[in-house]
């Protein structure tokens, strides 16, 4: 039972553009998402999170959008720069700072 | 944040060996984390590991294959015991020093 969902395996968008990320969750007990962004052989790295409690967060060029009633986030990135180029997963938690369910990840390559 | 370290950064193993990895923090937490990243696929959680008490393990995972220690609040490891090739993943420890989970640069494990 896949709990986090990433359908988009990859997606490709020029510099300067805005990148759309999306992930949907299954599990109404989840009350707290992350995205994190992976580079071959490194950790993943923290980027943006927000609460179930809000609809948007903004971090620079980061924006996460939480709808839940459709239980689904976004994650934008505009403009989108080449050094974006990673795996972007999306986690969730039923409180934050707990254990986390992980969708399979959205390859990004932004194109100079 | 916090500044998490693990080794050995990558190993090769041969089959029916046992490999244990370390992670080490720079500041005191009560949780840790172990996930496991195969080949293509998305994180999956091993254990949870708190200091002082028996790791929970999920399902799908047990001690005698993977057992945890957690001596203290900055450190832990994970054992992957009598290895096979399909034990070939990113091992990645975790921690959750405020809301946010911050990863280790992960172990990358061959098994031949």
């Amino acid at each position: 039972d896949q709990q986090v969902k990433q359908n988009s395996p990859s997606l490709s968008v020029q510099e300067g553009r805005i990148s759309i990320l999306n992930c949907d969750y299954t599990n109404s007990m989840f009350d707290y998402f992350l995205w994190y962004k992976k580079y071959p052989a490194e950790g993943p790295t923290f980027l943006i999170s927000i609460s179930s409690i809000k609809d948007k967060n903004e971090d620079g060029r980061f924006t996460v959008f939480l709808n839940k009633s459709a239980k689904h986030l976004s994650l934008h990135i505009v403009p989108s720069q080449p050094g974006d180029s990673a795996v972007y997963f999306c986690a969730a938690s039923g409180a934050s700072g707990s254990r986390l369910t992980f969708g399979e990840g959205t390859q990004l390559t932004v194109n100079p | 944040s916090a500044v998490i370290s693990q080794k050995p950064s990558r190993d090769i193993c041969q089959r029916g060996t046992s490999l244990t990895i370390q992670c080490q923090v720079d500041s005191q937490v009560t949780m840790m984390f172990w996930y496991r990243q195969q080949p293509g696929q998305s994180l999956t959680l091993i254990a949870t590991a708190n200091q002082g008490s028996e790791a929970t393990y999920e399902s799908g995972f047990v001690i005698d294959k993977f057992p945890i220690s957690r001596p203290n609040l900055t450190f832990s490891t994970l054992t992957v015991s009598n290895m096979s090739p399909e034990d070939s993943s990113i091992y990645l420890c975790s921690v959750t020093p405020s809301e946010t989970q911050y990863f280790g640069p992960g172990t990358r494990l061959l098994v031949l």
